[in-house]
């Protein structure tokens, strides 16, 4: 069964960073683009990232440009998020997902609070 | 940026009612639009992609139906697990983009 978990959230100061880690299973990691998503409490959803199968291509809301960085490590069947210089608006349960196209599977989220 | 305006923002129905949602995009996405449902506390669940293909293990009272910039989700017949938000989201063009959600909640 596919399994994708996320880790790495937490109370972070304005102008930190954070890094986020997903783990994959049950499924070919390497043969997937991925994405991340989030959710800001009480909000909708907003696409943040994605990248290609091997790494070699990755896209961005303009919100993030800058200060996130995709990438992944296929031999560990890993996606990550570095976000740095984070804001109050960066504030969201962060997902990471399946993309095969569309987002067919996705974990559960973390939750990253950026706040004073 | 492709904006897409979903409609209504809020409904409320019964069980066995039939209901539709609307998606209305900035610019023609093709085919390239799908459908998830989130209920509280849980991740998006995948509906239907490529405007109208259910996906695998989803009811078919469950369908969707659109072209260019205008799409329908529609449920024939609303069950009680069904009460939930429901977003779409365009994959023609980055930066990809969701609609703002439809709650759909118990009359």
């Amino acid at each position: 069964e596919v399994q994708l978990v996320e880790s790495g959230g937490g109370l972070v100061q304005p102008g930190g960073s954070l890094r986020l880690s997903c783990g994959a299973s049950g499924f070919t990691f390497s043969s997937y683009w991925m994405s991340w998503v989030r959710q800001a409490p009480g909000k909708g959803l907003e696409w943040v990232a994605n990248i290609k199968k091997d790494g070699s291509e990755t896209y961005y809301v303009d919100s993030v440009k800058g200060r996130f960085t995709v990438s992944r490590d296929n031999a560990k069947n890993s996606l990550y998020l570095q976000m740095n210089s984070l804001r109050a608006d960066d504030t969201a349960i962060y997902f990471c997902a399946r993309a095969t196209l569309y987002l067919d599977w996705w974990g559960q989220g973390t939750l990253a609070i950026v706040s004073s | 940026d492709i904006q897409l305006t979903q409609s209504p923002s809020f409904l409320s129905a019964s069980v066995g009612d039939r209901v539709t949602i609307t998606c209305r995009a900035s610019q023609g996405v093709r085919s390239y639009l799908a459908w998830y449902q989130q209920k509280p506390g849980q991740a998006p669940k995948l509906l239907v992609y490529a405007t109208s293909t259910l996906q695998s293990g989803v009811p078919s009272r469950f369908s969707g139906s659109g072209s260019g910039t205008e799409f329908t989700l529609t449920i024939s017949s609303l069950q009680p697990e069904d009460f939930a938000t429901y977003y779409c989201q365009q994959l023609n063009t980055y930066p990809l983009t969701f609609g703002g959600g439809t709650k759909v909640e118990i009359k």
